[in-house]
């Protein structure tokens, strides 16, 4: 079984529609990360929390919002979709001992 | 700002060495991370460096110099597999890693 699990793989949805993508993780991991990818801009961190009670804004955090809700569940929010939200999204683990991060297999997501 | 750059493309051929290249602002730094990633599909972990010099782990090799910024990715004996971006991330203190853009590595036969 996978270690960083994200749903939905693939969703297609309409501009102004709400969307939550979740990430959960059986790591054990205390911190988690979410991150957009758009071609040739790289990994462009939205959130990240470092433990349950912690949530901090990244880079990118306009028109976004997440949820901590357990060690190993950390979801994030598009209220109301545009299409410049099309790209796609990797969350991720690090341990605070180590800070090598660990990605799930990302969520393609596409706003029309 | 926390700038990482690093080349957006480069070419080779099988059986080469490549070596990208990794800038970064020394302010609040503690490590430098290489990912490889292949298009659609999740990064994975290379190598970590966080003292000065140079680290072996089979085909590929990292380099630091921490006081001028400064990483290399070192890829020898290039197979048609390592088409991929490298991704180089500065691991800030504090908070999360920051990623530069990356660099797609296109291998020709």
């Amino acid at each position: 079984d996978a270690d960083v699990t994200q749903t939905p793989r693939n969703r297609i949805t309409k501009t102004g529609k709400r969307i939550m993508l979740e990430c959960s993780q059986t790591k054990g991991h205390d911190r988690m990360y979410w991150y957009r990818q758009d071609p040739g801009l790289g990994l462009q961190l939205i959130y990240y929390s470092f433990d349950v009670k912690d949530i901090n804004k990244g880079e990118i955090s306009d028109g976004y919002s997440v949820s901590r809700q357990a060690q190993a569940k950390f979801s994030l929010s598009l209220e109301s979709a545009i299409p410049n939200q099309t790209a796609l999204y990797f969350c991720a683990t690090s341990d605070q001992t180590d800070d090598e991060q660990f990605f799930g297999p990302g969520t393609r997501l596409t706003v029309l | 700002g926390q700038n990482i750059d690093q080349p957006t493309e480069m070419t080779a051929t099988e059986g080469a060495i490549v070596q990208i290249n990794c800038t970064y602002q020394t302010s609040g730094f503690n490590g430098l991370f290489w990912y490889q990633q292949h298009a659609g599909e999740a990064p994975t972990f290379l190598s970590y460096n966080v003292l000065d010099g140079l680290e072996e782990k089979g085909r590929f090799s990292s380099f630091l110099s921490r006081s001028k910024g400064y990483s290399y990715l070192l890829l020898k004996e290039l197979q048609m597999k390592d088409s991929a971006s490298y991704l180089c991330a500065k691991n800030q203190a504090g908070t999360a890693l920051i990623f530069g853009k990356g660099t797609t590595l296109s291998v020709s036969s």
